[in-house]
């Protein structure tokens, strides 16, 4: 069965600075997805970025990019320029058919 | 982009009663919908899949008696919990499968409590 591992339950970054978000999975398939989505306060799930495994180059979307690492099954988000707003639970999330495999999930904290 | 609506936001409801969650996909024809139940400073627990026209697929330890899904059309799926108690009070989302993308979107979720 397949398995997401975030190992980080909380993170803290001062703004604008980086930070590294980390997750692993384990899994016996070769093709799937990998997603980071993003839960604010609100508590409405936000897609933040997503990965296709058969896709080499890392995913990025505005200041948010991931290190994807197959062999490793290591797929890790880093934000840039941390603002106020990116603070939330960020879950690493793993999709091979149709259903979504979370992590724990890891709550960003940021410090103005 | 592609939106899902959850009605109601919130819900109190006595112990003994049954309540119904509606999960509707606004622009969208979802053939498969999801239902999670969240509690707090946890993730996301898949509580069963639904696709329409059929019965949905509930995960193990989910009691189908107790949470009737039903997903009557393409654009909607209800949850209703059964002889609610209150230790169903809990956060509860939906999100739809966009088939022509093939991405999940996400309701907004309801709060359930009973007392």
């Amino acid at each position: 069965a397949q398995t997401v591992t975030q190992s980080q339950p909380e993170m803290s970054v001062q703004e604008a600075e980086t930070v590294t978000l980390s997750c692993t999975y384990d899994t016996s398939e070769s093709d799937y997805y990998l997603f980071w989505y993003k839960q604010p306060p609100s508590r409405q799930m936000i897609l933040v970025i997503r990965q296709e495994a058969y896709k080499q180059q890392n995913a990025t979307e505005n200041r948010f990019s991931v290190n994807f690492q197959k062999a490793a099954k290591s797929f890790s988000l880093k934000i840039s320029d941390s603002q106020l707003g990116d603070a939330a639970m960020y879950f690493c999330a793993y999709r091979s058919h149709y259903q979504l495999i979370w992590g724990a999930g890891t709550k960003l904290i940021i410090k103005p | 982009g592609a939106v899902v609506s959850q009605h109601p936001s919130r819900v109190i409801c006595k112990s003994g009663t049954s309540v119904k969650i509606e999960c509707r996909s606004l622009d969208f024809q979802a053939t498969t919908m999801f239902w999670y139940r969240q509690f707090p400073k946890q993730s996301l627990m898949l509580m069963a899949t639904s696709n329409e026209g059929s019965k949905a697929t509930y995960e193990q330890g989910v009691e189908k008696d107790k949470f009737l899904i039903n997903h009557a059309s393409l654009t909607l799926s209800t949850l209703t919990v059964t002889s609610a108690h209150p230790e169903d009070s809990s956060f509860y989302i939906c999100s739809a499968r966009y088939p022509l993308i093939d991405e999940q979107f996400f309701g907004p979720g309801t709060r359930l409590t009973v007392l």
